[in-house]
């Protein structure tokens, strides 16, 4: 069955801290991963896409990383700022499929405390 | 360019009733997909719409119907409203049904059930 699932739930850290989110996933054949961020109460906004031959990408202070090979994505935030509060999705996408064939994880919850 | 608009933003109905959401597209994306975003559960698709073509289904009730015009915009239709049906639904548009192609997505519209 194919699978997300991101860690932690949920997280707070102080203004200026830098963190780290976890995404694991099981979508076979593989496509591309992606990094949503989602603000409270709009709708998700794309922050990177990576394909199977992508290890690290970039968007500001927003660096993805894609181990392939243990099918395990994370997304570091540098600096954290208190616009950067809002939920972060992981979405996988599988080889051949449209809508259909993405896999949304149920997404990190991230407070930036001043 | 002008992103992906959705109205309304809130409606609020009671159980039995219908309703109906619309969906613009961004300009040139001829693939508009539907989603419920709820808190327990995430991001689940709907349906996925393809040049006036529904050409993916999610596992919902056929309570949960839509339609795609000529001009790719789209409306979705929930007949029958059950307390559950209360979720964001969102819509997001893209260039072709590749997976490779990126989707954006609408503010997404709040549906509360009484």
């Amino acid at each position: 069955k194919n699978q997300v699932e991101q860690s932690p739930q949920s997280l707070i850290i102080l203004e200026g801290k830098n963190c780290t989110l976890q995404c694991n996933y099981t979508v076979s054949p593989f496509s591309n991963l992606r990094w949503y961020k989602q603000d409270t109460g709009r709708g998700p906004v794309s922050l990177t896409i990576m394909t199977f031959s992508e290890n690290t990408k970039s968007n500001g202070r927003y660096t993805a990383t894609l181990d392939a090979d243990t099918k395990q994505s994370s997304l570091h935030i540098t600096a954290s700022q208190l616009s950067d509060s809002a939920s972060y999705i992981c979405v996988v996408s599988r080889t051949g499929g449209g809508a259909d064939g993405l896999t949304f994880g149920k997404g990190t919850h991230l407070i930036i405390q001043p | 360019k002008a992103g992906v608009t959705q109205t309304p933003r809130y409606l609020i109905k009671t159980r039995g009733q219908q309703v109906t959401l619309s969906c613009s597209p961004i300009s040139g994306h001829r693939s508009v997909s539907w989603y419920q975003q709820t808190p327990g559960q995430g991001l689940q698709f709907l349906f996925e719409y393809f040049s006036e073509t529904q050409r993916n289904k999610g596992n919902f009730p056929g309570r949960f119907s839509g339609r795609q015009f000529s001009n790719s915009r789209s409306e979705m239709n929930v007949s029958t409203l059950e307390l559950g049906d209360s979720a964001l639904y969102l819509c997001a548009s893209s260039l072709s049904q590749s997976s490779l192609n990126e989707q954006f997505f609408g503010p997404g519209t709040r549906l509360t059930v009484l």
